[in-house]
């Protein structure tokens, strides 16, 4: 059974960068079979879809997101990463790594999900 | 980019009674299909449904999603105490970005 685990500093400040790194146990980010992606949700609120990154390195972003994200692989550790630059506090949120199987369609459904890590932008 | 509406915003029930949540796509692309998320306070969401009307691994089959194209449908047959959640829709088939509802909160009467 996969298992996904967010990890992170917790707060941030404004027009600084947030990492995030989301280590896979269970399997193999190397599989062909799944996208690894990030979603967060502001408090109280619903889903935001972030990006996802293949094994290839193949990256899709959220175009409202787009020029403040980096999504990267590291397959020795079995973790990938999201960053986002300049945050401000609209950034804050709960941030969820989660895979999405591999289709024969665009996109697909999420199957595992990790517990979520809080970030708060703040001074 | 796919606009989904979820309806009512909340429903408020017993438990043993029926639910049945709707999910409201802006557009259908060639391929359209919904997934169901539950979610409770201070967890993470949960598949329910994918492919429209597939269960999960492990969900009881007291949660049945149905539809296509534009209209979803995840209907609870008979709400048990755990059911008592916040559940979201995802429309998928087409290119990223990929969207969710704004969720429907099934709260105790």
């Amino acid at each position: 059974q996969v298992q996904l685990q967010e990890s992170g500093p917790g707060l941030v400040k404004p027009s600084q960068t947030l990492s995030l790194t989301c280590t896979v146990s269970g399997g193999s980010i190397s599989s062909g079979s799944y996208f690894w992606s990030w979603i967060r949700q502001p408090a109280g609120k619903g889903l935001e879809w972030i990006g996802r990154i293949y094994t290839s390195g193949t990256t899709n972003y959220n175009p409202s997101l787009k020029s403040r994200l980096t999504m990267s692989l590291d397959t020795s550790k079995n973790q990938f990463s999201l960053k986002v630059t300049s945050v401000t506090a609209a950034d804050t949120a709960v941030y969820y790594c989660a895979r999405e199987e591999v289709t024969g369609y665009s996109s697909s459904w999420y199957s595992s999900w990790g517990q979520g890590t809080l970030v708060t932008v703040s001074s | 980019e796919y606009v989904l509406t979820q309806s009512p915003g909340t429903l408020s029930l017993s438990p043993g009674e029926r639910a049945t949540l709707s999910c409201r796509a802006s557009q259908s692309g060639s391929s359209s299909y919904s997934a169901w998320y539950q979610q409770k306070p201070g967890q993470a969401p949960r598949l329910l449904i994918y492919g429209s009307s597939s269960r999960a691994t492990g969900i009881p089959d007291r949660f049945t999603g149905s539809g296509s194209g534009t209209d979803f449908t995840l209907t609870i047959s008979r709400l048990e105490p755990e059911d008592f959640a916040v559940y979201y829709c995802q429309q998928y088939g087409s290119s990223p970005p990929l969207t969710f509802g704004p969720g429907t909160k099934v709260d105790v009467k």
